[in-house]
């Protein structure tokens, strides 16, 4: 069982460019979630998403777009780079409307530098 | 809006001490979700103990058990027996109930260091 797959692991991006970060899962969970980690602030809930063909915004939205054309894929895509976008994000998943345990599922993370 | 806050940057313990990390919340809810989670060098995410907060009985899994005081706004962690597999960047994070996404709020981390 894979889990949660993001891509790419690790990438540097020049600032002013368009990136796209995937995110695809196989458990067939209703909510999705961004996040991005940084030292000393923990995780912050960039983008979430309810159930497909949903979402709403998180603590942290701006210069961040999220679309949930079905269950399984919620990608993250930075229309314009900034060097403050230079972050570790991590995609995660929940059963919200199962026994709502709160748990999360997460990603491996993707390592993005935006020079 | 609800803040979690985590004091100890870092800490660093000899293997099979017991360690207490230390967790404080801000909100003005009721019911609640707190949870313990772990992330180890692989970056991986993993859920290693939840707290309801309507329970007034204090969570365990095995080594791992929680201080819950809920007037005082307090969750800790306490780690028995520590293991060199404990060390890790560990995140105490808060959910408010009832909600369809569970959206959680971190706090900043705790780097837990198991010396040999």
């Amino acid at each position: 069982i894979a889990g949660i797959t993001q891509a790419p692991t690790s990438q540097i991006l020049a600032a002013g460019r368009r990136m796209t970060l995937r995110c695809t899962q196989d458990m067939r969970h209703n909510a999705m979630y961004w996040y991005r980690q940084d030292l000393g602030l923990g995780l912050r809930l960039i983008h979430y998403s309810n159930t497909a063909g949903t979402t709403g915004k998180g603590e942290v939205p701006d210069g961040y777009s999220v679309s949930r054309a079905n269950t399984d894929d919620f990608p993250l895509t930075l229309a314009s780079a900034v060097p403050s976008q230079t972050s570790v994000y991590f995609c995660a998943s929940s059963d919200s409307f199962g026994l709502n345990t709160g748990e999360l599922f997460f990603g491996e993370g993707s390592r993005l530098t935006v020079l | 809006a609800q803040t979690v806050t985590q004091s100890q940057p870092e800490m660093s313990v000899q293997e099979a001490e017991t360690v207490t990390l230390s967790c404080t919340y801000d909100t003005s809810e009721n019911n609640y979700y707190l949870f313990w989670y772990k992330q180890p060098p692989s970056r991986q995410m993993i859920l290693v103990i939840r707290q309801e907060a309507y329970k007034q009985q204090n969570a365990t899994e095995n080594r791992f058990s929680v201080n819950f005081q809920k007037a005082a706004k307090s969750f800790s962690l306490k780690i028995s027996d520590s293991q060199l597999g404990d060390t890790a960047m560990y995140f105490c994070a808060f959910m408010k109930l009832p909600q369809g996404a569970q959206k959680l709020v971190f706090g900043q981390g705790t780097r837990l260091t198991i010396n040999p």
